[in-house]
């Protein structure tokens, strides 16, 4: 079946622009996480979503993030104003809600670079 | 700040040896126990889960849990040059968030 989709793949932006990042995250799936790596780390927890609703926005940065999942499906990661700092390649995780509950399967990301 | 420390490597191994990374955790109450694949450019790719202590064999890969250290290990058998990736270590915290060490550089030579 279909894995995790994110979009777009690559978003080049001026600082100080707002920037809207998209994952669709595998049919069925209820958790969804969305993480940054920045290069040679590993990925960092932004937030998770048990549905419609953040279960723990406790990895976001500034009040600069944002992120929804109105539907319980779709997210949405927003950045207002972006800065140089923000330059990263953002993750969209998503794991079913039975079975392997805690295993999380990743999209290919959206590499973020802020000029 | 809860932490999860691999050695970056590079770790390089000859084609066929066994390839051994490594991983050491701080909260000593994890439970869940995770080993990613990541080629470059590409994201993380789940090859191994691990919750008890002791060994957990799939094919090739082997994982090792010690909680009583909090240490994780990844055991490649017979390595191949197609296993040369960047490993990553994670640990389930409570809420069900990733913590992610950096990650071991591994290359196998042909």
């Amino acid at each position: 079946g279909a894995g995790v989709s994110q979009t777009p793949s690559n978003k080049v932006t001026e600082k100080g622009k707002y920037v809207e990042l998209r994952c669709d995250p595998i049919s069925g799936h209820t958790a969804l996480y969305w993480y940054r790596q920045s290069l040679g780390q590993g990925p960092e927890f932004l937030i998770y979503f048990q549905g419609t609703g953040a279960a723990d926005d406790s990895g976001l940065p500034n009040d600069r993030f944002f992120a929804v999942r109105p539907e319980g499906s779709v997210s949405t990661l927003k950045i207002q104003r972006t800065e140089r700092g923000d330059s990263a390649v953002y993750l969209c995780a998503s794991s079913p809600e039975t079975g392997r509950a805690d295993t999380q399967y990743f999209g290919p990301g959206t590499r973020l670079t802020v000029l | 700040q809860k932490e999860v420390e691999q050695n970056s490597g590079p770790l390089s191994v000859p084609e066929g040896a066994i390839a051994s990374l490594n991983c050491t955790y701080s909260d000593r109450g994890s439970q869940s126990f995770f080993w990613y694949r990541q080629y470059s450019g590409k994201s993380p790719e789940l090859i191994m889960s691990i919750y008890s202590n002791g060994d957990k064999e799939d094919g090739r890969f082997t994982a090792q849990l010690n909680k009583a250290s909090q240490y994780v290990s990844l055991l490649i058998r017979d390595s191949q040059p197609s296993d040369s990736a960047t490993y990553l270590c994670a640990v389930m915290e409570y809420g069900n968030k990733l913590v992610f060490g950096a990650g071991t550089i591994l290359r196998v030579k042909s």
